[in-house]
């Protein structure tokens, strides 16, 4: 079966760094994937879709990539300001392409 | 326009009791989708509906539990009995379009069920 592994658990980095979180998936190549921000006690939000066939999509201080190679996505967040303290959720299509499933997530914590 | 609403937001039961939760979704949006993480997991899909039929319910945990979208609109979720296992916050996403096209999911805030 399909599956997105988020490795970190958390990751704390200092204001103004970039924040780096990985997202692995398993078995064939999605064909899209999603990353998604949540805050404490609030569902998640979308953030940004990015296909198989993009390398990299950026919106604001956010710059993800996918590479089919690797199974991999990462996800950047420039210039990392405390607001950006959240769990970040990756997220992909499974076979039927009827849900999404969704990694376990990465907790950031940005220090001033 | 408003969001996706989740009700109630939090609701405590015992054990054997039965609870109700209901999500009202984004006005238009045919896809209604019911998600659960329960504590220290991932957010694991539970079913879809597309209107009033049910896609796919191939996560609902077992026969304990029954979704309902009457007329395509609100969707309901009943525990009946609850366990204490069933403890969790429960999520209720939407979307226009079909997973497969673009799949982006708006969320409610959740329904925290804690079962005791």
């Amino acid at each position: 079966s399909q599956k997105i592994e988020q490795n970190s658990e958390a990751l704390n980095i200092q204001e103004g760094k970039t924040a780096t979180l990985t997202c692995n998936y398993t078995n064939y190549s999605p064909a899209y994937l999603q990353w998604y921000r949540q805050d404490p006690g609030r569902g998640p939000v979308f953030l940004l879709l990015i296909r198989e066939n993009e390398k990299e999509k950026r919106k604001e201080r956010l710059k993800v990539t996918f590479d089919t190679t690797l199974k991999q996505s990462l996800f950047h967040i420039t210039a990392s300001q405390p607001a950006d303290s959240a769990t970040y959720l990756c997220a992909r299509e499974d076979s039927s392409a009827s849900k999404i499933i969704f990694g376990s997530g990465t907790r950031l914590s940005i220090r001033p | 326009e408003a969001g996706v609403t989740q009700f109630p937001s939090h609701s405590v039961i015992e054990k054997g009791q039965t609870v109700t939760l209901r999500c009202d979704p984004i006005s238009g949006h045919d896809n209604l989708y019911w998600y659960r993480r329960v504590m220290g997991k991932e957010i694991k899909f539970l079913l879809h509906f597309v209107k009033e039929s049910k896609q796919d319910e191939s996560g609902m945990p077992n026969n304990r539990f029954l979704a309902e979208r009457t007329g395509g609109t609100y969707s309901t979720l009943k525990v009946q009995p609850a366990e204490l296992e069933d403890s969790g916050v429960y999520f209720c996403a939407s979307s226009q379009e079909r997973v497969g096209l673009t799949g982006e999911l708006f969320f409610g805030e959740g329904s925290r069920l804690t079962v005791l």
